[in-house]
């Protein structure tokens, strides 16, 4: 059964640093991993999607890189923002079902 | 477009009532999804839809109803309201199931008496 894990549950940054946001998947046989914004009280929004054949992507101070036999994906925050506060969640969907599997998410925090 | 949207934001029902929570979008997206977020679990499929008139269970779809009878619209039905449903229920749709971004609308918070 796969499991996803994002450690740690909450962080707190100054502003301007640079920080990575940590996922772990227990099945290595995933389709792809998608990165998710929540906002307090919003639904989510797409960051990015790694497909099972690609090592990253990039949107803009965003770099999200997936290393499947390792079970591991990283989401880098380049420069943070006040505005980048907000609960990261990550979801890997299953080869073998059209399910999504998510993380319980990080709750960051940019202190200005 | 409008996206992914739902209706009510907000429910408050007493135990054993029942309603039904609308979403609908616009994009023409095949796959459809209905997800509960409650507090350090993360959200947990309840159905999901890969097109017209097909439907699936999820992890968790014990209490909830779903239909799709056309493309657009994916409505979740629960039968007899109890504590336990008390969540936030989000609704999803992509292109594809497999390959393509998901798209939330903006959630449904849920309170069970």
């Amino acid at each position: 059964k796969q499991e996803v894990t994002q450690i740690p549950a909450a962080l707190s940054v100054p502003e301007g640093e640079n920080l990575v946001l940590n996922c772990s998947f227990t099945d290595s046989a995933i389709y792809n991993l998608q990165w998710f914004r929540q906002d307090p009280g919003k639904g989510l929004t797409s960051l990015l999607l790694i497909q099972s054949s690609q090592r990253e992507q990039t949107s803009g101070r965003l770099n999200a890189s997936l290393d499947k036999s390792s079970g591991r994906s990283t989401l880098y925050i380049a420069a943070s923002q006040p505005g980048d506060s907000a609960t990261y969640l990550c979801a890997v969907r299953r080869s073998s079902a059209s399910k999504i599997i998510f993380g319980s998410g990080t709750r960051l925090s940019i202190r200005p | 477009n409008a996206g992914v949207t739902q209706t009510p934001k907000f429910q408050v029902l007493k135990t054993g009532q029942s309603m039904t929570l609308q979403c609908a979008q616009d994009m023409n997206h095949e796959y459809m999804s209905w997800y509960r977020q409650d507090p350090g679990m993360g959200l947990r499929l309840i159905h999901y839809s890969v097109g017209a008139g097909i439907t699936d269970q999820g992890e968790v779809p014990n209490g909830y109803n779903v239909s799709r009878s056309t493309t657009e619209d994916f409505p979740l039905r629960l039968l007899s309201a109890a504590p336990s449903q008390t969540s936030v229920y989000f609704c999803a749709s992509s292109w594809s199931d497999t390959t393509d971004t998901q798209y939330f609308g903006p959630g449904t918070r849920l309170t069970v008496l």
